[in-house]
């Protein structure tokens, strides 16, 4: 069955630091999704970068880069120069190629210090 | 573009009432999902769409839960006899296709709460 698993239930960083997100997943299968959404309190999930299991390389998207080492099956976020309004939860997500669902984390709340 | 709509955005009811949930997706997308996100977790998959039909509705807790797309657009989720336990956040989302890499663009949820 396939998991994923976020380990930091809530973060503390000063602004414009950088800060990474654990995520580690659990699949069998070899062909795989895998997402990064931020939902601030007013609720809507936001997508923010996504990596396939066969990328060479890690995705990037602006301040927002996903670390993958696929040999440990993680796939931490990577925020650069954090911003007050990257206060939020933020969840990975998981699809199979069977899969329709995405398989989520139990998200991180992240707070930016001024 | 208009990005996933869903209304309304909160419902008060009482229990035993009967709510519906509506959700407009992104024009053009054929892939429709549901999920319910209860207070603190991750969201919880209710059912897709794939067109006008439900290609896999293995997440609806009950029979008091079923959705429509009837015309392979907007979907409505419907809610019988709702119980406190109902009260959560319903997200809906929508993508292109379906794939392991075809990302879902969520709409800002409708808050059910039922007393």
């Amino acid at each position: 069955a396939q998991k994923i698993t976020q380990t930091q239930p809530g973060m503390f960083v000063q602004e414009k630091e950088a800060v990474t997100l654990d995520c580690t997943y659990d699949t069998s299968d070899p062909s795989y999704g895998l997402f990064w959404y931020k939902q601030p309190s007013s609720g809507e999930m936001i997508f923010l970068i996504y990596q396939g299991s066969y990328d060479q390389q890690n995705a990037t998207e602006g301040r927002y880069s996903l670390n993958f080492q696929k040999a440990r099956k993680s796939a931490n976020l990577v925020i650069s120069a954090s911003q007050l309004g990257d206060s939020a939860m933020y969840f990975c997500a998981m699809r199979g190629p069977s899969n329709y669902q995405l398989i989520w984390g139990a998200g991180t709340k992240l707070i930016i210090k001024p | 573009g208009a990005g996933v709509s869903q209304t309304p955005s909160n419902k008060v009811t009482e229990k035993g009432k009967y709510v519906e949930l509506r959700c407009d997706p992104i024009s053009g997308h054929t892939a429709l999902y549901w999920y319910r996100q209860s207070l603190g977790q991750g969201p919880e998959f209710l059912i897709y769409f794939q067109g006008t039909g439900a290609a896999d509705d293995s997440g609806l807790p009950n029979d008091r839960f079923f959705a429509v797309r009837p015309e392979g657009s907007v979907s409505t989720l419907k809610i019988q006899r709702t119980e406190r336990g109902d009260s959560a956040v319903y997200l809906c989302a929508s993508s292109s296709r379906q794939g392991a890499q075809e990302t879902q663009y969520f709409g800002p949820g409708t808050r059910l709460l039922v007393l």
